[in-house]
C-alpha cells in the first residue's frame, strides 16, 4: 500500500530535549516537505527536499533541521524544542515537477513541548 | 510570494443540500495549481480536488467541483448533496507550476452537515 509513514504520531515533551520525527515514504517520490498546523492559520512548510541531499527551507523553518540521506526518508529534528514547537506536523510527499502531483500526507505527529 | 484567503471559518449545511466553500488567491506566478484538502477529526489530510490555471473547464471529482473564475482569483469549492461524513475541515491550497514541492494553504473552513 503506497503511504507515508510518521512516528511517533504523538509525544509529550520539555523544552530543550532534542527529538526527531521520523517521516518514510514508500512511493519513490523525490520530493518531501514537512508543514505544521495550527489553528487558524492552516498549513506552514517548515522544510522541504528535492531529492536526496537537498533540501531548503520552507516559510518557518526556525528551530528545526532537516535532512535527507536516503529517498525514501526525511526526518524532522528539533534540537531545543520551545513551546512555541507545539503543534500538528505532517509529512508529506509528491513526485515530480510538474504542478499537478498530489502531495501525499502522512497521518500526522501531535507534539505538545512544556 | 502567494496568499490564499479562506473568510469563512465555519459553516452549517443540512444533509443533502449543496454547499460552496470559498477561496480566493493571489500569485504572481503566470502558472499555478489550486487544490483542495479534506481533514476530517480523524487528522489524516485529503485530497479532494486539483485545477490547473490553465484548465479551460472547471475540475469535478464526484460530488465536488471546483468553481475557478481565474479574473476574479476565486477557487470555490461546492460538494452537492451534502453527506455527514462530509463534515470535517477543509483546506484551500495552491502551488506555483513546477513546484508541487510547496503548498500555501488558506486558514480552513469547518463544515459541519446536520442531519
Amino acid at each position: 500500500e503506497a503511504q507515508v509513514t510518521q512516528n511517533p504520531r504523538y509525544l509529550i515533551t520539555v523544552t530543550g530535549k532534542k527529538l526527531t520525527v521520523t517521516c518514510s515514504q514508500n512511493m519513490n517520490h523525490e520530493y518531501m516537505s514537512w508543514y505544521r498546523q495550527d489553528p487558524g492559520l492552516g498549513l506552514r512548510q517548515i522544510y522541504y527536499s528535492m531529492n536526496v541531499e537537498v533540501t531548503d527551507k520552507g516559510d518557518v523553518p526556525e528551530g528545526y533541521k532537516v535532512s535527507r540521506k536516503e529517498k525514501r526518508n526525511f526526518p524532522l529534528i528539533l534540537e531545543s524544542p520551545s513551546p512555541n514547537q507545539t503543534s500538528l506536523y505532517f509529512c508529506a510527499s509528491s513526485s515530480g515537477r510538474a504542478t499537478y502531483n498530489e502531495q501525499f500526507f502522512g497521518p500526522g505527529t501531535r507534539l505538545t513541548v512544556l | 510570494a502567494q496568499k490564499i484567503t479562506q473568510t469563512q471559518p465555519g459553516m452549517f449545511v443540512q444533509e443533502k443540500e449543496a454547499v460552496t466553500l470559498d477561496c480566493t488567491y493571489d500569485t504572481s506566478d503566470p502558472s499555478y495549481g489550486l487544490f483542495w484538502y479534506k481533514q476530517p477529526s480523524s487528522g489524516e489530510m485529503i485530497f479532494l480536488i486539483y485545477q490547473g490555471s490553465y484548465d479551460q473547464q472547471n475540475a469535478t471529482e464526484g460530488r465536488y467541483s471546483l468553481n475557478f473564475q481565474k479574473a476574479r482569483k476565486s477557487a470555490n469549492l461546492v460538494i452537492s448533496a451534502s453527506q455527514l461524513g462530509d463534515s470535517a475541515m477543509y483546506f484551500c491550497a495552491m502551488a506555483p507550476s513546477g513546484s508541487a514541492r510547496q503548498l500555501t494553504f488558506g486558514s480552513g473552513t469547518q463544515l459541519t452537515v446536520l442531519p
